[in-house]
This record gives C-alpha cells, structure tokens and sequence, in this order.
C-alpha cells in the first residue's frame, strides 16, 4: 500500500522561499504526485504534477513562484517570493492499484 | 473554465443515506472521470471514488460497501449516495473534475464542498 508522508507544519518569511517535501513509502520511488492547495475555508485548487523523473505539469494560473523537483522516493514543492496567500495547507497525491492516496498535509505558516 | 459546485441536505440522521449532487458548468460530465472527496474538519483528505459515463468506477475500498456514484448527463450533474451514516461520515465533501491525461488520476476542478453534519 502507497503511504505518502509530510511534516505537519512549516513556516517562512513573507518574500523567502520554502519548499515543503512529500515522502513515498519505500518501493514507490517510480510514483508519480501532484500537489495541491487548501487556503483557509476554501476548497483545495491543483498546483502540479510532479513526474519520478522531475518533470512538470502544472495547473491553470499557478504563478512561477511554485515549482517542483523530484529525488527518489522525495518529491518537492518550491515557493518562492512567499505572499501572504500562499498560506494554507498543502497535500500531495498519488495513484495506483486503483486507488487515490492522499498525504496528511503540511501547514505553511507565512511569518 | 470548469465550475462543479456541489449540494447536500446538510444534517443527516445516524444510519440514514446521505445523497449529494453536484453541477457542472462549462464543460460536459461526459468527457471525463468525476470524483468524490471527503474531508473531516480539522482533518486530511480522503479520496471517495471516481467514475465515467462509460461506467468505469473506483471506490475506496474502505467505503465502497456503502457508496455509490451516479452520472446524469441530462442535468450534467454527479451524484453520491453513503448508506448507512455514522458520525463518522460528518465532512465536508467535495466534486472534482479529474485530469484528462489518461492514466493520471489527479483532481484538476474542485469545487468550493458542501458540509454534512450526521447527527440525530
């Protein structure tokens, strides 16, 4: 079974960069993600795909402030030149043996 | 631009059935898998199930002995029924609209959800 781990909470600096980290559980190193975005009260809005192989795919709108990188079993979510409303909680997600797997979620903390 | 806006009865009695609906604008239930997702407060996601109008579905296995997901193309709509609620089922519940890259099951339009309270 897919586990997709993520720390609970981070926090940076209004204007710094952050970069968040989703974990696949060992063995799924080849997975595929994608990230997503959970402002307060709102529903979640898809950010991009992150392919095992760093490539990118990302979703309507999203700025270049947010890019993604892949190594091994770790996939990543940059945030560069922090706004307040880059604050909320951020999910990855994978696929596979027919069914859709969610990671518990970071909380992004914009000081 | 995709908007899916989901409804619900929001309060619903212990081992009743909760039946959610969701409308789709700018673009046709037809084209693309729809999923369901849920979220208790204060909690992660939990991925429902997703379907086409082809009637391929996936459930989550912990749930599919209790759901069921319907398309109506003449209302463009998506439909989810949960029997036999508990208060575990109290969420917010969300539509999506799945990616149209075959092969990536990714929620692409989501919409805003609707809370259901399951309580008597």
């Amino acid at each position: 079974q897919i586990v997709l781990t993520q720390s609970p909470s981070a926090s940076a600096s209004l204007g710094a960069s952050v970069r968040l980290t989703c974990t696949l559980s060992s063995g799924h190193g080849g997975f595929d993600i994608a990230w997503h975005q959970q402002q307060a009260e709102k529903g979640p809005r898809y950010l991009m795909k992150v392919n095992s192989d760093g490539r990118l795919t990302k979703g309507d709108g999203i700025p270049d402030r947010f890019s993604g990188s892949s190594s091994g079993t770790e996939r990543h979510l940059t945030i560069s030149s922090l706004q307040s409303e880059d604050e909320g909680d951020y999910y990855c997600q994978t696929w596979g043996a027919g069914v859709v797997v969610f990671g518990g979620g970071t909380k992004l903390t914009v000081l | 631009q995709v908007q899916v806006q989901e409804l619900g009865p929001g309060l619903v009695k212990p081992s009743e059935t909760l039946s959610l609906t969701c409308n789709v604008s700018g673009d046709s239930i037809s084209s693309h898998f729809w999923i369901w997702i849920r979220q208790p407060a204060e909690k992660g996601l939990e991925w429902i199930g997703r379907m086409n109008i082809h009637g391929i579905t996936n459930y989550n296995p912990s749930l599919k002995n209790r759901v069921t997901m319907a398309l109506d193309t003449s209302q463009n709509q998506i439909s989810l029924k949960v029997r036999s609620v508990t208060a575990a089922d109290t969420a917010v519940y969300y539509c999506a609209r799945e990616t149209p890259r075959v092969g990536d099951w990714i929620p692409e339009y989501w919409g805003q959800g609707t809370r259901v309270i399951v309580s008597s």
